[in-house]
């Protein structure tokens, strides 16, 4: 298994300004992901972070309003853009383990936003 | 998306045994049917996956129909520390999130 550490825990932020989420591993990964979980609500894929390369964003979530790095294979930050309150949400880092078809995915405690 | 089915919610007495229905007939034939849960103020956590024959390990059961398009959560004494939100998925392209079952535990 893996240990994730994501920072902040919990934020309150204004609207218009940006945050960034960070995500660190104990032990390197290829397979990282965000998600993202409204209020009451399940989770959302938002995308997978890439190393070394540009994220893979699902449908419904930009580059431009999340931006992700993933500068080596135990770090990673998404960025929320310009928030608006529509934006709070518990934001999730994850990591897949394991092979082939058997992965499993580790999860960090998460981010709670609020923006006011 | 890989889509699952699952009941918004269900209850349980303590100590008593639970199954959690779960449908995926969209399911392909080498895709591992996953459970997680998500207690209340955490990150979800592993529960138990399987691909065709049934599993057990420390925290459940998990029974897996003959044709892969549905299977079963079983906890077999729920506890108060159970009560979380059980989600089934199966990894498609990648791991998607259904509405997942909110499990009550009564005491």
């Amino acid at each position: 298994s893996a240990v994730i550490s994501q920072k902040p825990s919990r934020d309150i932020c204004q609207r218009g300004t940006s945050l960034t989420i960070q995500c660190q591993v104990d032990s390197q990964v290829t397979m990282m992901f965000w998600y993202r979980q409204q209020p009451g609500q399940s989770l959302t894929l938002i995308a997978t972070a890439n190393q070394g390369s540009e994220a893979t964003y699902e449908s419904g979530f930009v580059i431009d309003k999340f931006p992700i790095s993933r500068p080596n294979l135990t770090f990673s930050t998404l960025t929320v853009s310009n928030m608006s309150p529509e934006d709070s949400s518990i934001y999730l880092c994850s990591v897949e383990l394991g092979s082939s078809g058997a992965n499993v995915l580790t999860f960090g405690a998460g981010s709670r936003l609020t923006v006011l | 998306d890989a889509k699952t089915t699952q009941p918004n919610s269900m209850e349980s007495n303590e100590e008593e045994p639970v199954h959690l229905p779960c449908n995926h007939s969209t399911i392909s034939g080498t895709d591992y049917i996953h459970w997680y849960r998500q207690l209340p103020s955490q990150g979800p956590e592993y529960v138990i996956h399987g691909l065709t024959s049934n599993v057990n390990n420390r925290m459940a059961s998990l029974a897996i129909a003959e044709d892969r398009k549905s299977s079963t959560l079983i906890l077999h004494r729920a506890t108060l520390r159970d009560a979380a939100v059980y989600y089934c998925i199966f990894k498609g392209n990648q791991f998607y999130f259904g509405t997942g079952t909110s499990l009550t535990v009564i005491p």
